[in-house]
C-alpha cells in the first residue's frame, strides 16, 4: 500500500525567507511523486513531478524538490518566499503500474508574512 | 480547450435527495477520476475510469455511483445524500501515458 505524510499542517514564513515543506512517502513500488498547489477557492495546479529521472526536480514559480530514496522523502523548497506563494500544498504519490491511483497527503497550508 | 469542466459549482441538498455532479473533458484523455476534499485529509479517490465503459472503485466509493459511456464525460451520482457527503468534489483527467492529472475547478456540496 502507498501513503504520504506531510509533516506540518501549517508553515509560516516571512516574505523573502526560504520555504521548506516536508513530505515522507511509503510505497511498495518505485513511486512517481508530485507536488500540487491549491490557492484559496481554486482548483489544483501541478508544481512539479518526479518520475524516476533526475532526483532534483525543478518546478514552476521557483519551487524544487529532491527525491531521497534512503529517507523516503520528497521535500519541497523555495529559496525566497513571495506573498503569492500563500496557498495549500499537497504531496502526492502515484504507483507507476497501478492505473489511476493518486494518494494525497493531508496538505500543508503555507502562510507568508510581509 | 476548456480542459476539465464541472457543474454545478455549488449545490445544497437535503438528506435523502439524489443528484448528479457533471464532469467533462475535451482533451481526449483515457483516464478520469473523482476525488473528494475534506479539511486535513487531502483529496481521496472515490471512483475512477480507465476508458469508456470501464470504472473502478477508489478509497471511498460508498454512497456514490459512476458510469463512463463516452470518453468525454464522467458523471458522479449521489443516490441518497447524507451529511457525511458534505465536501468539495474534484474531477480529474489524464492521458494513459501521462503522469499529470488535470483537475476541474470543483463542486462544493452541502448536505443538510
Amino acid at each position: 500500500a502507498q501513503s504520504v505524510t506531510q509533516l506540518d499542517s501549517h508553515v509560516s514564513v516571512s516574505e523573502g525567507t526560504p520555504v521548506l515543506l516536508r513530505c515522507n512517502y511509503s510505497s511498495s513500488y518505485s513511486p512517481s511523486l508530485f507536488w500540487y498547489v491549491q490557492h484559496p477557492n481554486k482548483g489544483l495546479q501541478l508544481l512539479l513531478k518526479y518520475t524516476s529521472a533526475a532526483t532534483l526536480v525543478k518546478g514552476i514559480n521557483g519551487f524544487e524538490a529532491e527525491f531521497k530514496k534512503s529517507e523516503t522523502s520528497f521535500h519541497l523548497t523555495k529559496p525566497s518566499a513571495h506573498m503569492s506563494d500563500a496557498a495549500e500544498y499537497f504531496c502526492v504519490v502515484r504507483r507507476n503500474n497501478a492505473g489511476n491511483m493518486l494518494t494525497f497527503g493531508g496538505g500543508t497550508r503555507l502562510m507568508v508574512k510581509p | 480547450n476548456a480542459g476539465v469542466t464541472q457543474t454545478p459549482k455549488f449545490q445544497v441538498l437535503k438528506t435523502g435527495q439524489s443528484m448528479t455532479l457533471q464532469c467533462a473533458q475535451d482533451m481526449n484523455h483515457e483516464y478520469m477520476s473523482w476525488y473528494r476534499q475534506d479539511p486535513g485529509m487531502g483529496l481521496r479517490l472515490i471512483h475512477y475510469s480507465v476508458g469508456a465503459g470501464i470504472t473502478d472503485q477508489g478509497e471511498v466509493p460508498n454512497g456514490y455511483n459512476v458510469s463512463r459511456s463516452t470518453t468525454e464525460d464522467f458523471p458522479l451520482r449521489l443516490l441518497s445524500a447524507a451529511p457525511s457527503q458534505t465536501s468539495v468534489y474534484f474531477c480529474a483527467s489524464n492521458g494513459a501515458s501521462s503522469y499529470e492529472q488535470y483537475f476541474g475547478p470543483g463542486t462544493r456540496l452541502t448536505v443538510t
